[in-house]
């Protein structure tokens, strides 16, 4: 599975739109980026995931570049309990390898 | 659908004892994964279930870790002889094999070893 980069942290208006970033540079033709997060004390969560089209849902979007070799997960209007660390994740879909590789993430803290 | 549950929740306990967790998967999940996190780090991956076959093992699973799975249901993690570098939170995660590689983690059981 490719390598990802993210910023170790981040900071957020209560309200305004978060945008993580990650880099997957190696990211390979088969491989989707997913993105998980982890709130204190808790297990992480699956958020959202995609391969090469900007995917949303409920909680988030998620835009992937055209070369595939970043991607920006969006919180558009962020709230005090997105306070998490995120993940991003690169795996083959649907691979024979079971785990997920997690990084360090990006410490994302709302302020109000 | 109650989510997937860890026991206990917390565990303290002398270098040198033996502790078991139990992870209770989404019913009618397959597939089971333990990970061990500690401070500051992702989750690590330690070691996956379908059914009750154990599928793959982590390098970070030495010997004096066992998990077992044995009715294809709950999974139970042991670890012999703990070390204080064994304190960690233990996560479980469960899904299908048939979904889109999403995981669906429980709480986590935090080990403390003394």
């Amino acid at each position: 599975d490719a390598k990802t980069t993210q910023p170790p942290s981040m900071d957020c208006a209560e309200g305004r739109a978060a945008n993580l970033p990650c880099n997957h540079s190696t990211i390979s033709g088969n491989e989707y980026v997913y993105w998980y997060r982890q709130i204190h004390s808790q297990g992480p969560q699956y958020i959202i995931h995609g391969l090469k089209n900007n995917e949303t849902n409920e909680m988030a979007s998620l835009i992937i570049t055209e070369d595939r070799k970043s991607s920006t997960l969006i919180l558009p209007h962020a709230t005090l309990r997105d306070t998490a660390v995120y993940y991003c994740i690169v795996r083959v879909h649907g691979g024979s390898q079971g785990n997920l590789i997690f990084g360090k993430g990006t410490k994302l803290s709302v302020k109000p | 659908d109650t989510g997937v549950s860890q026991n206990p929740r917390h565990k303290i306990t002398k270098r040198g004892q033996n502790v078991t967790f139990r992870c209770d998967p989404i019913s009618e999940h397959n597939r089971l994964y333990w990970y061990r996190q500690t401070l500051g780090q992702g989750p690590e991956f330690l070691t996956y279930f379908q059914n009750e076959a154990q599928l793959e093992k982590s390098r970070l699973l030495s010997d004096r870790f066992s998990a077992e799975r044995p009715k294809g249901s709950f999974s139970t993690l042991e670890i012999q002889r703990t070390e204080q570098g064994d304190s960690a939170m233990y996560l479980c995660a469960s899904n299908r094999d048939t979904d889109t590689d999403t995981q669906y983690f429980g709480p986590g059981t935090r080990l403390t070893v003394l």
